[in-house]
């Protein structure tokens, strides 16, 4: 198992303005994923964040919206970039070990 | 594509009560299934994992088993208790990243 750190846990922020969210692990993890879960809905993958290489971005997420930086096996960072209300959601970090998948305790996000 | 379906989407039974859960996904090529669940505006917290070569898996009042050839899991809460509302969450890992269900919000009445 693991223990992620998530902050912040939430915030409200003004449209066209950006957020970053910080995502601590307590063991070095090769993998960090970033997930978006929009209000009344399932968890989508945002991106694959890996050490030391860009990261994976799945359809319909792009880079210049959801910069993602990893700078050692145990930290990265999402940000959410020139926001608008329809960015309101859940967002949350997550990693993969034998026994299953981790999630932090979410950001909530409100634009507007 | 991996689709992963939950059913009832919610569900509202009285405290004692036993109860099921279901789960089914499309393509059975999965390495393991996960069950979670989310209190209201949180995180997710690991529940049970059962591995593709696996039937079922156990911890306390929940037991959650798996079908990989039906492309089925359900789970199971026995003596329910106001404790557990919460949505339920199933996903399924396999050529690519976690796929999730859309969850079945469960209240458990006192």
């Amino acid at each position: 198992s693991a223990v992620i750190s998530q902050k912040p846990s939430r915030d409200i922020c003004q449209r066209g303005t950006s957020l970053t969210i910080q995502c601590q692990v307590d063991s070095q993890v090769t993998m960090m994923f970033w997930y978006r879960q929009q209000p009344g809905q399932s968890l989508t993958l945002i991106a694959t964040a890996n050490q030391g290489s860009e990261a994976t971005y799945e359809s319909g997420f792009v880079i210049d919206k959801f910069p993602i930086s990893r700078p050692n096996l145990t930290f990265s960072t999402l940000t959410v970039s020139n926001m608008s209300p329809e960015d309101s959601s859940i967002y949350l970090c997550s990693v993969t070990y034998l026994d299953g998948a981790f999630f932090g305790q979410g950001t909530r996000l409100t634009v507007v | 594509k991996q689709e992963v379906t939950q059913i009832p989407a919610a569900l509202s039974v009285p405290e004692g009560e036993n109860l099921v859960l279901n789960c089914s996904f499309t393509d059975s090529a999965i390495y393991n299934l996960q069950w979670f669940r989310q209190d209201p505006g949180k995180g997710l917290t690991s529940l049970l994992l059962i591995q593709s070569s696996q039937r079922e898996q156990t911890s306390g009042r929940l037991n959650a088993s798996l079908d990989k050839s039906s492309g089925r899991s359900t789970l199971y809460i026995a003596a329910s208790q106001p404790g557990d509302s919460a949505t339920y969450l199933c996903a399924v890992e396999g050529n690519t990243p976690l796929v999730f269900g859309k969850g079945t919000r469960l209240s458990v009445i006192a």
